[in-house]
């Protein structure tokens, strides 16, 4: 199984600056195609995963353009460029390239 | 709009056994891979189950083999999940996801199943 990890565990940010979160994995992610198959998820308190980023670098439809991704291969980071109140939740990134699907542990992003 | 709508919360003691149904609207399942991911209390997402599109094969997380199964009914446009020999750490919420290629882009509202003597 292809191992996910992220850093940091919490991350609190003043609203308005910028918030980066690190997703890294055991094992190549860049499929034939030539995309690198790592999407980035936020939960909101009781609410479901929704889906911010796909291919690394796809922003999904209806997300801000505060939010962007990048990396390639094994590396790869999520940007908020100003953080704001909304959002705050939890941050998973998740590989997509074969199952088992596998998930970061989780950033916690709160307002300091 | 794409929505799955999943049933409700369960209350099940050790050793028996669950269903959750996911029923979809506003796609045909025969275009999509769907997924049961779970989430137990305060934890992180772990993936279960994935059907393909022609719904005649299956896949299971490694740790669940025996004890899960996924199925669908696209005359009824819904998923299931049956999970067997239910134990403490299967409490947990269970969401169905929809796959559209690039990984899953859509999730049910998710459906809270409790193990408890």
């Amino acid at each position: 199984d292809i191992v996910m990890t992220q850093s940091p565990l919490s991350l609190p940010v003043t609203p308005g600056e910028p918030a980066s979160i690190s997703c890294r994995s055991n094992q190549s992610l860049l499929y034939k195609n030539g995309y690198d198959y790592l999407n980035w998820y936020l939960q909101k308190p009781g609410q479901a995963p929704q889906l911010l980023i796909s291919l690394a670098s796809r922003r999904a439809s209806g997300v801000p353009h505060r939010f962007s991704g990048s990396g390639s291969g094994t590396d790869f980071t999520l940007t908020i460029s100003r953080l704001e109140a909304e959002d705050v939740g939890i941050y998973y990134c998740m590989q997509a390239l074969e199952t088992p699907l596998t998930f970061g542990g989780g950033t916690k992003v709160e307002i300091k | 709009q794409v929505q799955m709508v999943q049933s409700g919360a369960e209350v099940k003691k050790p050793g028996a056994s669950v269903q959750i149904s996911c029923k979809t609207s506003g796609f045909a399942l025969n275009d999509y891979f769907m997924h049961w991911v779970r989430q137990a209390p305060g934890q992180g997402l772990e993936w279960m189950a994935i059907i393909n599109p022609a719904g005649n094969s299956t896949s299971y997380a490694q740790k669940l083999q025996g004890r899960v199964s996924m199925s669908r009914d696209t005359s009824m446009h819904t998923v299931y999940l049956e999970l067997t020999s239910l134990r403490s750490d299967d409490t947990a919420v269970y969401y169905c996801a929809r796959d559209f290629g690039e990984g899953i882009d859509s999730w049910g509202q998710g459906t809270l199943v409790t193990v408890s003597s």
